[in-house]
């Protein structure tokens, strides 16, 4: 049984960078898309962009365009989400969320990642 | 920009039936996936593609779509059904990709 097991909670600076990590456990990303999403304190789900690993293509909300990066590592069906210069605003939980394609479900969520920003 | 428009709360009493909306222009166009989410847990897709369930999801729960409103519907609710539900679909005008999510209560 697949599980995507994401990397633990992160304290942060703002003006700094987070990167946080996704792994197919018991399983590869063969030709899946892995979407990142987040939620902040209280509020709802926010999509933040995703990535096909095979093609190692990815496409991000305008929201965040310039601030994170996405990428995956196929050896070790782990992919990646680093967002920079964090402010208080980001303080939220990100998950990671497999698809079977670009425009499908989100089938399978990782546990997801808290991450604080304070100074 | 495309936007996805939800009740912000639902109640309803155990084993009667809940619907939560979900508002969007022409949204019988698009394929609709409902996402059920407890505190403190991660989101769990529990319908896709308008009406079709996951494996392990109970019949209790399906999905219908047209015009402008798609809808989840949870018959025979249970005290555990208790949840923040979302709907969501995939536009290429727009990045908000969810809607604004339901809280559902059961009385």
């Amino acid at each position: 049984q697949v599980q995507l097991v994401q990397s633990g909670a992160e304290v942060k600076k703002p003006g700094s960078s987070v990167k946080v990590s996704c792994k197919a456990s018991g399983g590869t990303f063969s030709s899946y898309t892995i979407s990142w999403v987040r939620q902040a304190p209280g509020q709802g789900l926010e999509w933040m962009g995703r990535i096909i690993p095979i093609l190692g293509i990815a496409n991000y909300a305008q929201k965040f365009q310039g601030r994170v990066t996405i990428t995956a590592d196929k050896s070790t069906s782990t992919a990646y989400m680093e967002l920079s210069s964090l402010r208080s605003e980001d303080t939220a939980v990100y998950y990671c969320a497999r698809q079977t394609q670009v425009d499908t479900a989100m089938v399978l969520w990782g546990q997801g990642t808290l991450v604080t920003v304070s100074s | 920009s495309y936007v996805l428009t939800q009740p912000p709360s639902v109640s309803v009493a155990p084993g009667q039936t809940a619907r939560i909306t979900c508002g969007g222009n022409n949204i019988g166009s698009k394929s609709v996936h409902w996402y059920q989410q407890k505190p403190g847990q991660a989101p769990v897709l529990v319908v896709y593609d308008d009406s079709d369930r996951p494996s392990g999801i109970p019949e209790r729960f399906s999905g219908s779509n047209s015009g402008n409103t798609a809808t989840l519907t949870i018959s025979r609710v249970e005290a555990g059904d208790e949840a923040d539900y979302y709907c969501q679909v995939w536009d290429s005008s727009s990045d908000r990709v969810f809607g604004g999510g339901t809280k559902l209560t059961v009385l």
